[in-house]
């Protein structure tokens, strides 16, 4: 099955920096999803990626897929408190659940210090 | 709205005493699918059906149950429930690749937070 390894694992960013999270796997992906999860509660779609090269933005957060389709990248700019939580990659059709089934990472812990 | 709900939110129960998550769609999608997060291991999928009455395992589905009698509803049967199923459960729905030949947006519920004693 899939595996997607994130890194780092967890972050502390002053508030008002960039920062960069990545998730890459062994085998080509095919329908990355990106996802925000506040600890304990529910999943936030943020972007999904299909083709290599691809780029997407919303607000204040880009993210990229490369083109052999093995890393993505989860970019956020000019950091603020709302965006602490744990990010989540998760790649479709590579575990048993089916073309729609998606394995995850096991996210990023990201922290804003004021 | 557009939502995937699940209920019960919260869920303290004993070993053994059979239990039902419920998941329900309002979006008309045929993918529906269970998962369950735990520390260190991630989220992982339990369960996952590609439209009415057809229901494949996912990568952990020992120990749980699931039916898809109606296209809305995608319930998560425990019939004999362990400790090692503490957990936090998600429900999720899409369109399905079937259906577009492209991946689409997943739409994951609140989650339900089970403790089994």
């Amino acid at each position: 099955s899939q595996e997607l390894e994130q890194s780092p694992q967890s972050l502390i960013v002053q508030e008002g920096k960039n920062l960069t999270i990545n998730c890459t796997s062994s085998k080509t992906l095919y329908g990355l999803y990106w996802y925000k999860q506040k600890y304990g509660e529910g999943l936030i779609f943020l972007m999904m990626l299909q083709k290599g090269g691809e780029e997407k933005s919303h607000e204040k957060i880009t993210a990229k897929l490369d083109e052999k389709k093995q890393q993505s990248s989860l970019h956020i700019t000019a950091s603020q408190p709302s965006h602490a939580g744990i990010y989540l990659c998760g790649a479709a059709g590579r575990g048993r659940g089916g073309a729609d089934g998606l394995t995850f990472g096991k996210g990023t812990h990201l922290i804003i210090q004021p | 709205e557009a939502q995937v709900t699940q209920n019960p939110r919260y869920l303290i129960t004993v070993t053994g005493k059979k239990l039902t998550v419920t998941c329900s769609q309002n979006m008309n999608h045929e993918y529906m699918s269970w998962y369950r997060q735990d520390p260190g291991l991630g989220l992982r999928q339990i369960y996952y059906s590609m439209n009415v009455e057809v229901t494949d395992k996912g990568d952990v589905p020992e120990g749980y149950k699931v039916s898809r009698k109606e296209k809305r509803n995608f319930p998560l049967i425990l019939e004999s429930p362990s400790p090692n199923q503490t957990s936090l459960y998600f429900c999720a729905s899409s369109t399905g690749t079937g259906v577009h030949r492209a991946y689409n947006e997943q739409f994951f519920g609140p989650g339900t937070r089970l403790t089994v004693l």
